[in-house]
């Protein structure tokens, strides 16, 4: 089965833009997450989907984050305005239900300047 | 919140040799997953741990879920090249309203041929 996919791969934006980043989940996975990785350290939680709720998203800086998942199948992360420290990688996982193994996509790395 | 203690942060080993990491928790897990993380790509699961004590191989890596619920290990056997990368331990809770999974820092390994 394919995996999760994500895009754009890369992205270097100036400060105070907006970005926006795509992910599409393993088919038939109910439960979506988008994480963030800092340099060195594991992922972070942002946010967490179960089909199209938002049932998590107490880690999501609402001031400039925002998600959807309109259709419970793919979904939009987008930062406005980016501020140097959201420089980063963004990672997007899925899994069959909540608890179950998280798979993860190859992440978009973030570029600030 | 939770924490996890990945140890070592990092090794430098010669191809063949064996390799240890283990992750400590300040709090009780009821999943311990392992992943790695090749440079430019999102971490792959390795393998999932569901009960206190179990122990689980995929083919040369072996991991155990500590008895106390707070700690697990993970056994590299014979080590190759391509065993290079940062390898994650992640703990997850599936009860109350905490369903995030907690990522230590990393352990990055090199093999040298």
């Amino acid at each position: 089965e394919a995996g999760v996919v994500q895009s754009p791969r890369y992205k270097i934006i100036e400060k105070k833009q907006p970005v926006a980043f795509w992910c599409n989940p393993i088919s038939g996975h109910n439960t979506l997450y988008w994480y963030r990785q800092n340099l060195g350290q594991g992922p972070e939680l942002l946010i967490r989907y179960e089909n199209e709720e938002a049932v998590d998203d107490s880690q999501l800086p609402k001031d400039r984050f925002s998600a959807e998942r309109l259709k419970g199948v793919d979904s939009t992360l987008k930062i406005q305005p980016a501020e140097l420290g959201d420089s980063a990688v963004y990672l997007c996982a899925s899994s069959r239900r909540e608890g179950h193994e998280q798979f993860f996509g190859p992440g978009t790395r973030l570029t600030v300047l | 919140g939770q924490q996890l203690n990945q140890s070592p942060q990092s090794m430098f080993i010669q191809e063949g040799e064996d390799v240890s990491m283990n992750c400590t928790s300040s709090s009780i897990f009821n999943t311990w997953l392992w992943y790695k993380q090749d440079p430019g790509e999102g971490p792959v699961l390795l393998i999932a741990l569901y009960k206190a004590g179990e122990l689980t191989s995929n083919g040369r890596l072996t991991a155990q879920f500590g008895i106390t619920r707070k700690d697990s290990f993970l056994n590299i056997s014979a080590s190759i090249p391509s065993d290079v990368g940062i390898y994650f331990c992640a703990g997850h809770n599936s009860g109350g309203s905490n369903y995030k999974l907690t990522f230590g820092k990393g352990t990055l390994l090199t093999v040298n041929p």
